[in-house]
């Protein structure tokens, strides 16, 4: 049972276009959504998260906009530069005292020049 | 040391064979995770260390998968008998004691089982 899901797979976008990553979750337990971005060859690298009690949060380029009643969260990046390209994956936290995270399956961002 | 150090980077073993992957954590952080990223697939849970005890290991495949921690340091995670489904790029992640925020993740072993 696949408890966090994401779309799409992979996306293409212009330079300055926006970007949008979308996220599903099913365990209302989930306290805590993070947001990750991986570059080929490196570990995930918090980029942004998210409390449930917050319908927006936004640091520099990147927000993430939250529906409580929907399940739903999603990751924006305004103005994308090709040195946004990378894998992105939305996870969730909580339901727990060990804290360990569950992860969408990724979605692959390649911003053309 | 300055991040997560995972060693080694890389590695192509037979089929059959027991490996042996090893994870540094950040000096000082109580908490360590081993994830796997199978290609294409987002991470996955594999097992959690608070100090040297594993309260969760609910996400270790099979009983080939185990691993440990010493010293509330350095942790080893050891595949024995490898098959080819175990191919992956395994991750470790050590967090602070302070909360949810405090993940850092290392750069990973890449196993290839040939």
């Amino acid at each position: 049972q696949q408890q966090v899901k994401q779309s799409p797979q992979s996306l293409i976008v212009q330079k300055g276009g926006i970007s949008i990553i979308n996220c599903a979750y099913e365990n209302t337990a989930f306290d805590y959504f993070p947001w990750y971005q991986q570059f080929p060859g490196k570990g995930p690298a918090l980029l942004i998260a998210i409390r449930p009690d917050v319908s927006e949060k936004k640091e520099g380029r990147f927000t993430i906009s939250f529906n409580k009643s929907a399940k739903q969260f999603s990751l924006h990046i305004m103005d994308s530069q090709p040195g946004d390209s990378a894998t992105y994956f939305c996870a969730a936290l909580g339901g727990g005292s060990n804290y360990k995270l569950t992860f969408g399956k990724g979605t692959l961002l390649t911003v053309n020049p | 040391g300055a991040g997560v150090s995972q060693s080694p980077s890389n590695k192509v073993t037979e089929k059959g064979k027991d490996v042996e992957l090893r994870c540094d954590p950040i000096s000082g952080h109580t908490a360590l995770y081993w994830y796997r990223q199978r290609l294409g697939q987002g991470l996955e849970f594999l097992i959690y260390f608070q100090g040297n005890s594993a309260p969760d290991k609910s996400g270790l495949p099979s009983d080939r998968f185990s691993a440990e921690r010493t010293g509330e340091s350095v942790s080893t995670l050891t595949i024995q008998r490898t098959q080819q489904e175990d191919s992956a790029v395994y991750l470790c992640a050590s967090r602070s004691g302070t909360g949810a925020f405090g993940y850092t993740f290392g750069s990973g072993t890449r196993l290839t089982v040939v």
